[in-house]
């Protein structure tokens, strides 16, 4: 059972605009995490958010942390063809080491 | 150092063979961890190591899945009498510390398809 929610499951733009893709829950998380995987490949780690209400960037991408620590969202802007992957959130429960997956976000961005 | 190594990146058995995944984790790491990824879905948590004990194997689907981790370091996922419902994507993961923050990294995955 997938705890975590993404939307949209898929994404195909243009480069040079901006996309916000969204990880949903009913459950709380202690952090979330956000990773890119590219076929072949296993997820890289992007980020770690741990507090309510914080955000991180990371060059041109933006990451939030809902107050509540129930969703997140990524936001790219100017968006490039190396950008192109499957975005995953993870949750971490309480002090469990385990990560919960959502499903991704399949990002296609166009030359 | 080396990343996460897994091998064979990809394995073609039949339905009812015996299959053995391998997982060389990044050297010093103490914690491993072994996902499942079906098409279309993230990867699943299946069982986690500390050391050479699995500290948690509450994600293995059924009894034919079994891993072990005898010295602490590579760690064998094994299926017997495998199904067509097992084909998917293993990946392993291992990490310094098994804390929340701790980063978890991935190797590239071993292909299983069942035919």
């Amino acid at each position: 059972t997938q705890l975590l929610e993404q939307s949209p499951q898929f994404l195909s733009i243009q480069e040079g605009e901006n996309l916000t893709v969204y990880c949903n829950s009913s459950s709380v998380f202690s952090s979330l995490q956000w990773y890119r995987q590219e076929p072949g490949e296993g997820p890289v780690l992007l980020v770690t958010v741990v507090t309510g209400g914080e955000v991180k960037k990371l060059k041109r991408l933006t990451f939030q942390f809902g107050d509540a620590r129930k969703d997140s969202s990524l936001h790219i802007t100017a968006a490039q063809p190396g950008d192109t992957g499957l975005y995953l959130c993870a949750g971490v429960e309480g002090s469990n080491y385990k990560l919960t997956f959502g499903k991704g976000t399949l990002l296609t961005v166009n030359p | 150092g080396a990343g996460v190594s897994q091998t064979p990146s990809n394995k073609v058995t039949e339905k009812g063979k015996y299959v053995e995944l391998r997982c060389d984790p990044i050297s010093g790491h103490t914690a491993l961890y072994w996902y499942r990824q079906s098409l279309g879905q993230g990867p699943e948590f299946l069982i986690y190591f500390q050391g050479t004990g699995a500290a948690d194997d509450s994600g293995l689907p059924n009894d034919r899945f079994f891993a072990v981790r005898p010295e602490g370091s590579v760690s064998t996922l094994k299926i017997q009498r495998t199904e067509r419902g097992d084909s998917a994507v293993y990946l392993c993961a291992s990490s310094l510390f098994s804390t929340v923050a701790n980063e978890q990294f991935f190797g590239p995955g071993t292909r299983l398809t069942v035919l």
